[in-house]
């Protein structure tokens, strides 16, 4: 089945370590975005990327960045996390075709220690 | 006022009650308009899809745009248990990039 695999599905840095998560799609889609979703909370977005023009939303910190290789792949790098940054980040695609749907992937929960 | 309220819950009914979810928008410009239900600790999946105004039903579920009240709803029948999770209202106008605006989630406990 096509689909958005989020790899790993559970996190744990330290504080200030440097972390890395991955997204990887077989939809071949051509837009991939990054949210953080917090508890209670709607999925606040980070970054999309239209192939690869790479589109930054005003509000996300510096401290997060992103690389998409290819059309398949996808990374979210915390340069320095804070205890703030613990959250679930989702990887989620979509292909302009009018409807504006997104298609998620399960997600990595990320603890901040 | 936020662009997209929704009542964060939690709504318990028992198994086999009719479920109505909502939410209230207030940007005019919205005519895409999605549920989604994320289950504890996944990602969100796509449940339902509307353009524009109207009905749309799909099973059980049946989802309504009000634009003129700037109001959808979620209707869930019969519910099951299986339907426990947060569902999540979504939507977004022409902007060619679906930057959709997400409600916080209303979460649904559904008690056999």
């Amino acid at each position: 089945d096509a689909m958005v695999i989020q790899n790993p599905r559970y996190q744990v840095t330290q504080f200030g370590k440097p972390v890395t998560l991955s997204c990887s799609q077989t939809l071949n889609h051509n837009v991939m975005y990054w949210y953080q979703q917090k508890s209670s909370q709607a999925p606040k977005l980070l970054f999309h990327y239209y192939d690869k023009d790479f589109n930054n939303e005003a509000d996300t910190p510096d401290n997060f960045q992103s690389r998409r290789p290819n059309t398949s792949f996808c990374f979210l790098d915390i340069r320095s996390p804070g205890l703030g940054d613990a959250a679930m980040y989702l990887c989620a695609t979509s292909t302009l075709d009018g409807t504006e749907k997104l298609f998620f992937g399960s997600g990595t929960q990320l603890s901040v220690l | 006022q936020k662009e997209v309220e929704q009542d964060p819950g939690p709504l318990s009914v028992p198994e086999g009650a009719i479920v109505s979810l909502n939410c209230t928008y207030s940007n005019s410009a919205f005519q895409y308009f999605m549920w989604y239900r994320q289950y504890s600790r996944k990602g969100p999946e796509l449940l339902m899809y509307t353009y524009s105004s109207g009905n749309k039903e799909d099973g059980r579920f049946t989802a309504q745009v009000d634009k003129s009240s700037k109001y959808i709803s979620l209707f869930i029948r019969d519910s099951q248990p299986s339907d426990s999770a947060t569902y999540l209202c979504a939507m977004s106008g022409d902007s060619g990039y679906s930057t959709l605006t997400f409600g916080k989630g209303t979460m649904l406990l559904v008690s056999p």
